[in-house]
Protein backbone atom coordinates (compact mmCIF):
# COMPACT_ATOMS: atom_id res chain seq x y z
CA UNK A 1 0.00 0.00 0.00
CA UNK A 2 1.28 3.52 -1.01
CA UNK A 3 0.30 4.64 2.32
CA UNK A 4 -1.78 7.68 3.49
CA UNK A 5 -0.88 10.18 1.02
CA UNK A 6 -1.44 14.34 1.41
CA UNK A 7 -1.04 17.19 -0.67
CA UNK A 8 0.13 19.68 -1.28
CA UNK A 9 3.51 19.34 0.86
CA UNK A 10 4.59 22.27 0.64
CA UNK A 11 2.17 25.72 0.37
CA UNK A 12 2.97 29.29 0.87
CA UNK A 13 0.09 31.45 0.59
CA UNK A 14 -1.07 35.31 1.50
CA UNK A 15 -3.06 36.03 4.45
CA UNK A 16 -6.41 36.04 3.54
CA UNK A 17 -6.22 33.29 1.11
CA UNK A 18 -8.08 30.36 0.90
CA UNK A 19 -6.02 26.95 1.92
CA UNK A 20 -7.64 23.24 1.05
CA UNK A 21 -5.09 20.67 2.35
CA UNK A 22 -5.85 16.60 0.45
CA UNK A 23 -5.59 13.37 1.86
CA UNK A 24 -6.08 9.69 0.86
CA UNK A 25 -6.50 7.65 3.71
CA UNK A 26 -5.00 3.86 3.38
CA UNK A 27 -7.95 1.58 1.19
CA UNK A 28 -9.55 -0.17 4.02
CA UNK A 29 -9.43 2.02 7.09
CA UNK A 30 -12.17 3.29 9.09
CA UNK A 31 -11.00 6.18 10.60
CA UNK A 32 -9.10 9.14 9.66
CA UNK A 33 -7.54 12.57 11.47
CA UNK A 34 -6.37 15.54 10.57
CA UNK A 35 -3.59 16.98 12.97
CA UNK A 36 -1.53 20.11 13.42
CA UNK A 37 2.01 20.39 14.63
CA UNK A 38 3.88 23.69 15.85
CA UNK A 39 6.48 23.85 17.74
CA UNK A 40 4.78 25.64 20.32
CA UNK A 41 2.07 23.10 20.96
CA UNK A 42 3.03 20.06 19.43
CA UNK A 43 0.87 17.64 17.45
CA UNK A 44 -2.79 18.47 18.30
CA UNK A 45 -5.89 16.82 17.03
CA UNK A 46 -8.04 18.77 15.20
CA UNK A 47 -11.32 16.58 13.61
CA UNK A 48 -11.19 12.75 13.53
CA UNK A 49 -14.01 10.73 11.22
CA UNK A 50 -15.20 6.92 11.71
CA UNK A 51 -16.93 5.46 8.49
CA UNK A 52 -16.87 9.74 6.71
CA UNK A 53 -18.69 11.06 9.38
CA UNK A 54 -17.34 13.40 11.49
CA UNK A 55 -17.51 11.76 15.57
CA UNK A 56 -15.07 14.48 17.26
CA UNK A 57 -13.91 18.31 16.18
CA UNK A 58 -13.57 20.19 19.60
CA UNK A 59 -9.81 20.59 18.40
CA UNK A 60 -10.69 22.60 15.34
CA UNK A 61 -9.46 26.03 16.38
CA UNK A 62 -12.48 28.03 15.28
CA UNK A 63 -14.73 28.75 12.51
CA UNK A 64 -11.95 29.46 9.54
CA UNK A 65 -11.65 26.13 9.58
CA UNK A 66 -13.30 23.34 8.15
CA UNK A 67 -12.89 19.58 7.22
CA UNK A 68 -14.59 17.16 4.88
CA UNK A 69 -14.65 13.72 4.22
CA UNK A 70 -16.81 12.74 1.34
CA UNK A 71 -16.14 9.41 0.73
CA UNK A 72 -13.57 6.81 1.95
CA UNK A 73 -10.67 7.23 0.08
CA UNK A 74 -10.53 11.42 0.17
CA UNK A 75 -10.61 14.34 2.86
CA UNK A 76 -9.88 17.46 3.01
CA UNK A 77 -8.80 20.47 5.78
CA UNK A 78 -10.01 23.97 4.23
CA UNK A 79 -9.15 27.11 5.90
CA UNK A 80 -10.80 30.25 5.10
CA UNK A 81 -9.22 32.89 5.49
CA UNK A 82 -5.72 32.10 6.50
CA UNK A 83 -3.71 34.03 8.64
CA UNK A 84 -0.41 33.64 9.78
CA UNK A 85 -0.64 32.00 12.75
CA UNK A 86 -1.82 29.36 10.78
CA UNK A 87 1.15 28.62 9.73
CA UNK A 88 2.16 25.07 10.99
CA UNK A 89 2.52 21.24 9.43
CA UNK A 90 -0.76 19.60 8.83
CA UNK A 91 -0.94 15.88 9.19
CA UNK A 92 -3.47 13.88 8.00
CA UNK A 93 -3.38 9.65 9.37
CA UNK A 94 -5.72 6.71 9.21
CA UNK A 95 -6.10 3.54 11.43
CA UNK A 96 -8.12 0.38 11.33
CA UNK A 97 -9.86 0.68 14.56
CA UNK A 98 -10.18 3.84 17.26
CA UNK A 99 -8.50 2.13 20.80
CA UNK A 100 -5.65 0.68 20.88
CA UNK A 101 -4.61 0.62 17.12
CA UNK A 102 -1.71 2.14 14.94
CA UNK A 103 -2.26 5.25 12.78
CA UNK A 104 -0.47 5.87 9.95
CA UNK A 105 0.49 9.15 9.40
CA UNK A 106 0.95 11.13 6.09
CA UNK A 107 4.34 12.92 5.34
CA UNK A 108 2.60 16.10 6.31
CA UNK A 109 1.10 19.60 4.32
CA UNK A 110 3.86 22.55 5.15
CA UNK A 111 1.38 25.30 5.61
CA UNK A 112 3.57 29.19 4.95
CA UNK A 113 1.25 31.81 5.74
CA UNK A 114 2.63 35.26 4.65
CA UNK B 1 -6.97 19.01 32.61
CA UNK B 2 -5.13 15.97 31.02
CA UNK B 3 -1.38 16.45 30.60
CA UNK B 4 1.42 14.37 28.97
CA UNK B 5 4.75 15.57 29.84
CA UNK B 6 8.36 14.15 28.52
CA UNK B 7 11.33 15.75 28.26
CA UNK B 8 12.08 18.69 26.73
CA UNK B 9 15.70 18.68 26.81
CA UNK B 10 17.42 16.89 23.99
CA UNK B 11 18.73 13.58 25.43
CA UNK B 12 22.40 12.96 23.99
CA UNK B 13 24.02 9.78 24.55
CA UNK B 14 27.43 7.79 23.34
CA UNK B 15 26.97 5.12 20.45
CA UNK B 16 26.46 1.72 22.08
CA UNK B 17 24.56 3.45 25.17
CA UNK B 18 21.38 2.61 26.06
CA UNK B 19 18.87 5.21 25.92
CA UNK B 20 15.95 6.36 28.30
CA UNK B 21 13.17 8.28 27.52
CA UNK B 22 10.23 9.36 30.04
CA UNK B 23 6.68 10.00 29.41
CA UNK B 24 4.69 11.21 32.73
CA UNK B 25 0.83 11.66 32.28
CA UNK B 26 -1.66 12.79 34.55
CA UNK B 27 -5.60 12.92 34.63
CA UNK B 28 -5.75 9.93 32.41
CA UNK B 29 -6.67 6.45 32.61
CA UNK B 30 -5.42 5.02 29.29
CA UNK B 31 -5.99 1.82 28.34
CA UNK B 32 -3.19 1.84 25.65
CA UNK B 33 -0.08 4.07 25.86
CA UNK B 34 2.30 4.06 22.35
CA UNK B 35 5.83 5.17 21.13
CA UNK B 36 6.04 6.60 17.96
CA UNK B 37 9.39 8.10 15.85
CA UNK B 38 9.39 10.93 14.31
CA UNK B 39 12.03 12.06 11.90
CA UNK B 40 12.62 15.98 10.27
CA UNK B 41 10.22 16.72 8.03
CA UNK B 42 8.52 13.48 7.74
CA UNK B 43 5.67 12.17 9.36
CA UNK B 44 5.36 10.25 13.05
CA UNK B 45 5.69 6.51 12.77
CA UNK B 46 4.28 3.63 15.13
CA UNK B 47 6.78 1.92 16.97
CA UNK B 48 5.30 -0.12 19.92
CA UNK B 49 2.00 0.01 21.52
CA UNK B 50 1.74 -1.35 25.58
CA UNK B 51 -1.62 -1.90 27.10
CA UNK B 52 -2.44 -1.40 30.50
CA UNK B 53 -2.42 -4.88 32.13
CA UNK B 54 1.14 -5.36 30.72
CA UNK B 55 4.05 -4.25 32.57
CA UNK B 56 7.01 -4.23 29.86
CA UNK B 57 6.74 -5.01 25.96
CA UNK B 58 9.91 -5.61 24.19
CA UNK B 59 10.68 -5.40 20.21
CA UNK B 60 13.96 -5.93 18.97
CA UNK B 61 16.39 -3.42 20.32
CA UNK B 62 13.49 -1.68 21.96
CA UNK B 63 11.67 -1.91 25.57
CA UNK B 64 8.43 -0.51 26.83
CA UNK B 65 7.53 -0.03 30.45
CA UNK B 66 3.94 1.04 31.66
CA UNK B 67 3.74 1.77 35.43
CA UNK B 68 -0.01 2.76 36.11
CA UNK B 69 0.66 3.68 39.20
CA UNK B 70 2.80 6.12 38.89
CA UNK B 71 1.39 7.35 35.81
CA UNK B 72 4.57 6.74 33.88
CA UNK B 73 6.25 5.11 30.80
CA UNK B 74 9.61 4.25 29.97
CA UNK B 75 11.54 4.01 26.45
CA UNK B 76 14.49 2.28 26.43
CA UNK B 77 16.63 1.83 23.12
CA UNK B 78 19.48 -0.02 23.77
CA UNK B 79 22.72 -0.70 21.99
CA UNK B 80 21.59 2.81 20.35
CA UNK B 81 22.80 3.96 16.98
CA UNK B 82 23.35 7.32 15.16
CA UNK B 83 20.54 5.93 12.87
CA UNK B 84 18.52 6.00 16.41
CA UNK B 85 18.88 9.71 16.35
CA UNK B 86 15.04 11.70 15.76
CA UNK B 87 12.25 12.75 18.34
CA UNK B 88 10.28 10.31 20.30
CA UNK B 89 6.73 11.02 20.94
CA UNK B 90 4.38 9.04 23.56
CA UNK B 91 0.74 9.04 22.72
CA UNK B 92 -1.85 8.24 25.31
CA UNK B 93 -6.26 7.67 24.52
CA UNK B 94 -8.34 5.18 23.87
CA UNK B 95 -10.49 6.71 21.73
CA UNK B 96 -8.54 10.06 20.53
CA UNK B 97 -4.99 9.80 20.61
CA UNK B 98 -2.96 12.72 22.24
CA UNK B 99 0.80 13.14 21.71
CA UNK B 100 3.26 14.56 23.95
CA UNK B 101 5.69 17.21 22.71
CA UNK B 102 8.20 14.52 22.29
CA UNK B 103 11.85 14.21 23.32
CA UNK B 104 14.94 14.51 20.90
CA UNK B 105 17.24 11.84 20.66
CA UNK B 106 21.05 12.21 19.51
CA UNK B 107 23.51 9.57 19.29
CA UNK B 108 26.70 10.80 18.65
CA UNK B 109 29.13 7.44 17.46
Amino acid sequence: DAGVIQSPRHEVTEMGQEVTLRCKPISGHDYLFWYRQTMMRGLELLIYFNNNVPIDDSGMPEDRFSAKMPNASFSTLKIQPSEPRDSAVYFCASSLAISGNTIYFGEGSWLTVV
Amino acid sequence: SQKIEQNSEALNIQEGKTATLTCNYTNYSPAYLQWYRQDPGRGPVFLLLIRENEKEKRKERLKVTFDTTLKQSLFHITASQPADSATYLCALGDHKLVFGAGTILRVKS
